[in-house]
C-alpha cells in the first residue's frame, strides 16, 4: 500500500524567509500524481501544487516550489517570502492513476513576524 | 461559480443513530470522495464514487455507506453512529481519476 510521510509535525519560519516542508512517499507505481495542500483555521483544504511524476521539471506557483526526486521518491515544499498568511496545516498527497489518495499527517507552519 | 458544498456543517448526534451527511457539487465532477480528518492521522478516505450508480469502500469504511443517484450529490450515512465516528468530514470531487481534487468545507461531527 502506498504510504505517506510528513516527518516535521511543526515548523516555523521568520516572516519573508524560506522554509522548505519535506514528504517521501513509497510507491511501486511509475505513474502518480503528488500535491500538497494547505488547511487554514478556517478548514478549508486549498490546493498548494501538483507535480505529474512523469515530468521532470518541478512545479512552481508564485512563491512555491516543489523539489520532486522520483528516485529517492521525496517530495518537499518550499515556501520563498513567507507571508503571515501561509500559516497554516499543510498535507502532502499521493495518487497514483486510478487508486484512492494518500495524505500524510500534516506538517503545521507557523510564521512568526 | 462552481462549487463544492456540504450540510450541516456542525452536527451533534448520540451514540446509536443514524445520521446522514450530505455532499452536494456543481463542477459537473464524475469523482467523488469521503474523507474524515482526526489529529496524528491526516484526512482517511472513507467511499469514494466514479460515476452514478459506482460507489467504493475507502481505508476506513466500517460503519459508513454511500450512494450516488446523480451526479451533483454523494450522501454519506452512519448507519449507527458511535463515538468513535466524531470528527471533521471533508466530501472532495475530481474531473479525472488522477486529477486534483477540490473539497468541500467540512462537517464537524460530535458523537455522543
Amino acid at each position: 500500500a502506498q504510504t505517506v510521510t510528513q516527518s516535521q509535525p511543526e515548523m516555523s519560519v521568520q516572516e519573508a524567509e524560506t522554509v522548505t516542508l519535506s514528504c517521501t512517499y513509497d510507491t511501486s507505481e511509475s505513474d502518480y500524481y503528488l500535491f500538497w495542500y494547505k488547511q487554514p483555521p478556517s478548514r478549508q483544504m486549498i490546493l498548494v501544487i501538483r507535480q505529474e511524476a512523469y515530468k521532470q521539471q518541478n512545479a512552481t506557483e508564485n512563491r512555491f516550489s516543489v523539489n520532486f526526486q522520483k528516485a529517492a521518491k521525496s517530495f518537499s515544499l518550499k515556501i520563498s517570502d513567507s507571508q503571515l498568511g501561509d500559516a497554516a496545516m499543510y498535507f502532502c498527497a499521493y495518487r497514483s492513476v486510478g487508486n484512492d489518495m494518500r495524505f500524510g499527517a500534516g506538517t503545521r507552519l507557523t510564521v512568526k513576524p | 461559480d462552481a462549487e463544492i458544498t456540504q450540510s450541516p456543517r456542525h452536527k451533534i448526534t448520540e451514540t446509536g443513530r443514524q445520521v446522514t451527511l450530505a455532499c452536494h457539487q456543481t463542477w459537473n465532477h464524475n469523482n467523488m470522495f469521503w474523507y474524515r480528518q482526526d489529529l496524528g492521522h491526516g484526512l482517511r478516505l472513507i467511499h469514494y464514487s466514479y460515476g452514478v450508480q459506482d460507489t467504493n469502500k475507502g481505508e476506513v469504511s466500517d460503519g459508513y455507506s454511500v450512494s450516488r443517484s446523480n451526479t451533483e450529490d454523494l450522501p454519506l450515512t452512519l448507519e449507527s453512529a458511535a463515538s468513535s465516528q466524531t470528527s471533521v468530514y471533508f466530501c472532495a470531487s475530481s474531473e479525472g481519476r488522477g486529477e486534483t481534487q477540490y473539497f468541500g468545507p467540512g462537517t464537524r461531527l460530535l458523537v455522543l
